[in-house]
């Protein structure tokens, strides 16, 4: 897989307000996966993008590939204090997957 | 429909010492993969097999090495155990090489080196 860079490395937000993490890479990817890991878990697939542009949602959960396929964000609307966790992007090429270091999300209620 | 299952669940080693970490990939699933995260970053890739043989390997020296059974059953083993091998383990499996993307994991192994 890709290099790919996360940011930010931690957020904090109160309860209610809405999250955005971006993961970006130098070099075209031919995919993303999002993953969420929680506090001593281990990480749960979320979904994953193949589409230059493509858009997915998942309830308050919002998935974008960038038109190059050079970035992607995940944004969470209004969050709740369920969505505590490591938010992980990962490229998967060749049987090989790169991970983000993450961006943690703690949330204030 | 058990998960992937990892075993043990935790471990304590000395340096120097050799150590085997198993998996069971959920069933039907033929593709699984090693990752070894350090708190604080992302899984970083160490092996994945499939149907037996091995299709990918990470950037990790030699005393690292793992294999597939017929059973589709995996052991991770790392041998001369330095400190900076400890971590959490992690297990995911496949359905297919298709199907690589979607990773499910087990709940892995935490190894303490001391």
């Amino acid at each position: 897989g890709q290099q790919v860079m996360q940011i930010p490395q931690y957020q904090h937000v109160q309860e209610g307000e809405d999250f955005t993490t971006y993961c970006n890479s130098s070099t075209t990817l031919s995919n993303i996966q999002w993953y969420k890991q929680r506090p001593g878990g281990h990480p749960v697939f979320l979904i994953q993008l193949v589409k230059s542009g493509e858009v997915k949602k998942q309830k308050r959960l919002t998935f974008q590939f960038g038109e190059a396929k050079k970035n992607s964000s995940l944004h969470i609307t209004a969050t709740q204090t369920t969505d505590v966790g490591t938010y992980f992007c990962a490229n998967t090429n060749a049987g090989k997957s790169t991970f983000g270091d993450g961006t943690t999300l703690t949330v204030k209620p | 429909d058990a998960g992937v299952t990892q075993s043990p669940t935790h471990l304590i080693k000395t340096r120097g010492q050799q150590v085997t970490l198993r998996c069971s990939p959920i069933s039907g699933h033929k593709s699984v993969s090693w990752y070894q995260q350090v708190l604080g970053q992302g899984p970083q890739f160490i092996f994945q097999y499939y149907e037996k043989e091995e299709r990918g390997r990470g950037n990790f020296p030699d005393r690292f090495s793992a294999r597939q059974f017929p059973n589709y059953s995996s052991e991770l083993n790392v041998n001369a155990l330095l400190l900076g091998d400890s971590a959490l383990y992690l297990c995911a499996s496949s359905e297919t090489l298709a199907s690589l993307t979607e990773a499910f994991f087990g709940q892995g192994t935490r190894l303490t080196v001391v």
